[in-house]
């Protein structure tokens, strides 16, 4: 079974103290990690997609790498407005049927709160 | 509109009633997704279109649970005989493809509320 695990579950931060989020995964073949940022009341919006290990990807204040069991969410330099729920979700190849699979495994979120 | 368009926003339903969720893909998107989203939690994997054909339904809970893309575009996901713990946030997703091109895109969901 997919497994996605993300640490920790809440972070607050000072605007401008950079941080980490952390996201654990076991998965029978990985055909791609996600992350997502979601605010209260909307669905989750689309940041990163990573699918292979040793890849990175930047965007503004974010940065996300992958390793082959972990993804980390870097954010330097963190202002008010990346105060929102970042989820991480896995994509296997395979099912657990052994069939296919499209599907996306998420986890629990970190609930980052930046305060000015 | 570009994005996925879901309605209703919200819906507040007694317990036993059936409610119909419909989703708007993003034009010619394939595929199209339906995740049911607890207080808290991560999305968590309904059921699967390929077009018009439900390629996956093992996320749906129960039988009272249905989905239905006729066109291979819209779709419903209905709910009969609500209960109390069907509860949640349902999120609908499409993306243009299924193996590359696979970024899910996310309606703002329809929040359901059980009494």
């Amino acid at each position: 079974e997919d497994q996605v695990t993300q640490s920790p579950e809440a972070l607050r931060l000072q605007e401008g103290e950079s941080s980490s989020l952390n996201c654990s995964y076991t998965v029978s073949g990985l055909r791609g990690l996600f992350w997502y940022r979601q605010d209260p009341g909307k669905g989750p919006e689309f940041l990163f997609t990573l699918y292979s290990a040793g890849e990175e990807k930047e965007k503004e204040r974010l940065k996300a790498t992958l390793t082959k069991k972990e993804s980390f969410l870097h954010i330097t330099a963190p202002k008010p407005e990346d105060s929102a729920t970042y989820l991480c979700a896995v994509q296997a190849t395979v099912g657990e049927s052994g069939g296919s699979n499209y599907k996306l495994t998420f986890g629990k979120g970190t609930l980052l709160t930046v305060n000015p | 509109g570009a994005g996925v368009s879901q309605s209703p926003r919200y819906k507040v339903a007694k317990r036993g009633q059936d409610v119909a969720l419909r989703c708007d893909p993003i034009s010619g998107h394939v595929s199209l997704f339906w995740y049911q989203q607890a207080l808290g939690q991560g999305p968590e994997f309904l059921t699967y279109f390929q077009n018009e054909a439900q390629l996956d339904k093992s996320g749906l809970p129960s039988d009272r649970f249905f989905a239905e893309r006729p066109e291979g575009s819209v779709s419903t996901l209905k709910i009969q005989r609500t209960q109390q713990e069907d509860s949640a946030v349902y999120l609908c997703a499409s993306s243009l493809g299924w193996v590359t091109k696979n970024i899910q895109y996310f309606g703002a969901g329809t929040r359901l509320s059980v009494l």
